[in-house]
């Protein structure tokens, strides 16, 4: 199966600085991608995702960047805030596919 | 409110006793999955369902069966529970592969003594 997996498992960001958070993925027909926040005590909510057709999208407070060449995936997090504590998890796809393979998550603490 | 509801929140159960756990989408979405989280193992899918009918094994589908008889419930059987499926499961639906990824439940954390 293809391989999911992120650079650090724990991240600790003071209040107002930005965050990245980094994934690796292994299968170059993985075609679109997503990243998902998990509370404490809830499900996987999801954030943003991009397509291999693009470089780099943003949302609102949060950008993805994707660099196939390396088959890298980055969440950039701006003005972190302490509700953007969580685990964060990448999740790759191919587009015809059925399913979704996720990293194991980087837990996010923001230190106000 | 467009969601997945998953029941029971919790449950502890004896080894054997068969089990179900029920999940319900009201957002007419055709892909329902069954994921596991387990500590250091992240998210792994039991089985899936492409729409009515019809399922198939994800990754860890040993010790587990699911139905698919409407498009908005999909639920997970355990027929003898072990405790190696002792975990936190969670139900997930989506429209289809490559648009927005899933909707997920609140999950279900089970245990099995």
């Amino acid at each position: 199966g293809e391989s999911v997996g992120l650079h650090l498992p724990t991240l600790s960001v003071q209040e107002g600085d930005n965050s990245i958070i980094n994934c690796a993925y292994s299968n170059s027909a993985s075609d679109y991608f997503i990243w998902y926040k998990q509370e404490s005590g809830k499900g996987p909510q999801f954030i943003i995702d991009i397509r291999s057709n693009m470089d780099k999208r943003q949302g609102q407070r949060v950008t993805v960047l994707l660099n196939k060449t390396v088959k890298h995936l980055s969440l950039h997090i701006a003005a972190t805030q302490p509700g953007d504590s969580a685990v964060y998890f990448c999740a790759e796809n191919t587009y015809t596919g059925n399913q979704f393979y996720f990293g194991t998550g980087t837990s996010l603490t923001v230190i106000p | 409110e467009a969601q997945v509801t998953q029941n029971p929140r919790y449950l502890i159960t004896v080894t054997g006793k068969k089990l179900t756990v029920t999940c319900s989408q009201n957002m007419n979405h055709e892909y329902m999955s069954w994921y596991r989280q387990d500590p250091g193992l992240g998210l792994r899918q039991i089985y899936y369902s492409m729409n009515v009918e019809v399922t198939d094994k994800g990754d860890v589908p040993e010790g587990y069966k699911v139905s698919r008889k409407e498009k908005r419930n999909f639920p997970l059987i355990l027929e003898s529970p072990s405790p190696n499926q002792t975990s936190l499961y969670f139900c997930a639906s989506t429209p289809g592969t490559g648009a927005g990824g899933y909707t997920f439940g609140s999950g279900t954390r089970l245990t099995v003594v």
